[in-house]
């Protein structure tokens, strides 16, 4: 265990639906990252929260939303689904900075398979 | 912007042998840190290996070790005695550090590694 923690593992839904992926950082951490992993693509950076703020967005689609709860859990709202937002989306967590810079810890991901 | 290219799609090598993964970056920061991580068939995200580029010894884990060539923008991953349970995706990642707490890693395409018995 990780100590990150996401829900659901597994998602399947029709498209044009709208999902909410959730994930509780680990303790002590304060900053939550969003990662989307389809097989061509790799891991692509999505969005990124510290402290309930907003600090960094890749390429995350207009469709896909994301917030940070004051208890730092995170949520990822992907709506008007389409079969090619099928992949795995992690959930990572990090120290403040002045802990130093070692790297995230993944939560084990979603699995979501749109249909 | 920086970027982490692996060029080896897929490897493999024989159970107790040793094998050394690529990985490339480009930067024009000088200070980053550089990390390897491990997927394995249970997709799950593992922490092999980090280094800091202020430092000039490579870093060590175990059988895990990278070699860091800054000049070069290098950094490879050694696993010696190779196990099966060494079969995994491996990613090689980039992090510029930001005291505003917006540190993104940057993630290569990944390397699978089969280990045979």
């Amino acid at each position: 265990d990780s100590g990150v923690t996401q829900t659901p593992k597994h998602l399947i839904t029709a498209t044009g639906q709208r999902v909410t992926l959730r994930c509780s950082p680990r303790s002590g951490d304060l900053s939550v990252y969003w990662y989307q992993q389809s097989l061509d693509q790799g891991l692509q950076f999505l969005i990124q929260y510290y402290n309930g703020e907003e600090r960094a967005k890749g390429n995350i689609l207009e469709r896909f939303s994301a917030q940070q709860f004051p208890d730092l859990h995170s949520e990822l709202n992907l709506s008007s689904l389409e079969l090619g937002d099928s992949a795995l989306y992690f959930c990572a967590s990090s120290p403040p900075p002045f802990r130093g810079y070692y790297g995230y810890t993944f939560g084990s991901g979603t699995r979501l398979t749109v249909v | 912007a920086q970027t982490v290219t692996q060029s080896q799609p897929e490897m493999s090598v024989q159970e107790a042998e040793t094998v050394t993964l690529s990985c490339t970056y480009d930067t024009s920061e000088n200070n980053y840190y550089l990390f390897w991580y491990k997927q394995p068939p249970s997709r799950q995200m593992i922490l092999v290996i980090r280094q800091e580029a202020y430092k000039q010894q490579n870093a060590t884990e175990n059988r895990f070790s990278v070699n860091f060539q800054k000049a070069a923008k290098s950094f490879s991953l050694k696993i010696s005695d190779s196990q099966l349970g060494d079969t995994a995706m491996y990613f090689c990642a980039f992090m510029t550090p930001n005291t505003g707490a917006n540190s993104k890693l940057t993630f290569g395409k990944g390397i699978t590694l089969s280990v045979r018995p």
